[in-house]
C-alpha cells in the first residue's frame, strides 16, 4: 500500500498569501496519478487537481499542482477567504490512498 | 445535474451489520466506477472500496478486507456497501463517489455522506 505523507499539518496564512502544500509518497505513483481535494467543514470533498497538475472543471487558476514520482505540491498563488479549508492528496495509481490532510487556517 | 445521495446510516450496536445505499442520477451510472470513502469524526479521509463500472471487479482497502462488501445494481442506478460485525471505530461519515469507468481516475463527484454511529 502506498502511504502518502502531507506536510505541514497546519499552515497559518493570511488572505493574499501564497500557500505551498506538500505530499510525499512512500513509493513512486504510477503515471503520476495524484489528485488534490479541498474539504470545508460539513461538506464533501471537492476535486481540485488530478493527474498531478490538471485543474478540474471550474477550479480557479490560482490553484496549481506539480510534481512527479514521489513528491507532489499543491500551490495556491493568492489565498482567497474561501480557500481556508483542509486539503488532501490522493493517489489512484495503485488502488487508492489519501494523505492525512493539511489544514490551511487564517493567521 | 449529477447527484449522489447516500442513505442507510444511523446508530447501530457493535457486532451488528449495516447496509448503506447510494442513489445516483444525472449521469450514466453504468459508465462509472464507484467508491466508498469514510471519515471518522474530526479525522481525515479513508478510502474503503471501489467497484468497476460493470460490477465485475471489486477492490478493498487492505486494512478493511473481510467485513466490507461493495456491490451495485446498474438497473437501479444504485451503489451499496454492506458492513458486517460493526466496531466502534467504524463510526464515520460514509461518502460515495464516482470516477471514470475506463481508466484509473480521481473521484470527481461526491455525495454528501451518511453518518454511521456504532455505539451500545
Amino acid at each position: 500500500e502506498i502511504v502518502l505523507t502531507q506536510s505541514p499539518g497546519t499552515l497559518s496564512l493570511s488572505p493574499g498569501d501564497r500557500a505551498t502544500l506538500s505530499c510525499r509518497a512512500s513509493q513512486s505513483v504510477r503515471s503520476n496519478y495524484l489528485a488534490w481535494y479541498q474539504q470545508k467543514p460539513g461538506q464533501a470533498p471537492r476535486l481540485l487537481i488530478y493527474d498531478a497538475s490538471t485543474r478540474a472543471t471550474g477550479i480557479p487558476d490560482r490553484f496549481s499542482g506539480s510534481g512527479s514520482g514521489t513528491d507532489f505540491t499543491l500551490t495556491i498563488s493568492r489565498l482567497e477567504p474561501e480557500d481556508f479549508a483542509v486539503y488532501y492528496c490522493q493517489q489512484y495509481g495503485s488502488l487508492r490512498t489519501f494523505g492525512q490532510g493539511t489544514k490551511v487556517e487564517i493567521e | 445535474q449529477v447527484q449522489l445521495v447516500e442513505s442507510g446510516g444511523g446508530v447501530v450496536q457493535p457486532g451488528r451489520s449495516l447496509s448503506l445505499s447510494c442513489a445516483a442520477s444525472g449521469f450514466t451510472f453504468s459508465s462509472y466506477s464507484m467508491h466508498w470513502v469514510r471519515q471518522a469524526p474530526g479525522k481525515g479521509l479513508e478510502w474503503v472500496a471501489v467497484i468497476s463500472y460493470e460490477g465485475s471487479n471489486k477492490y478493498y482497502a487492505e486494512s478493511l478486507k473481510g467485513r466490507f462488501t461493495i456491490s451495485r445494481d446498474n438497473s437501479k442506478n444504485t451503489l451499496y456497501l454492506q458492513v458486517n460485525t460493526l466496531r466502534v471505530d467504524d463510526t464515520a461519515v460514509y461518502y460515495c463517489a464516482r470516477s471514470e469507468g475506463h481508466r484509473s481516475g480521481p473521484c470527481d463527484f461526491w455525495g454528501q455522506g451518511t453518518l454511521v454511529t456504532v455505539s451500545s
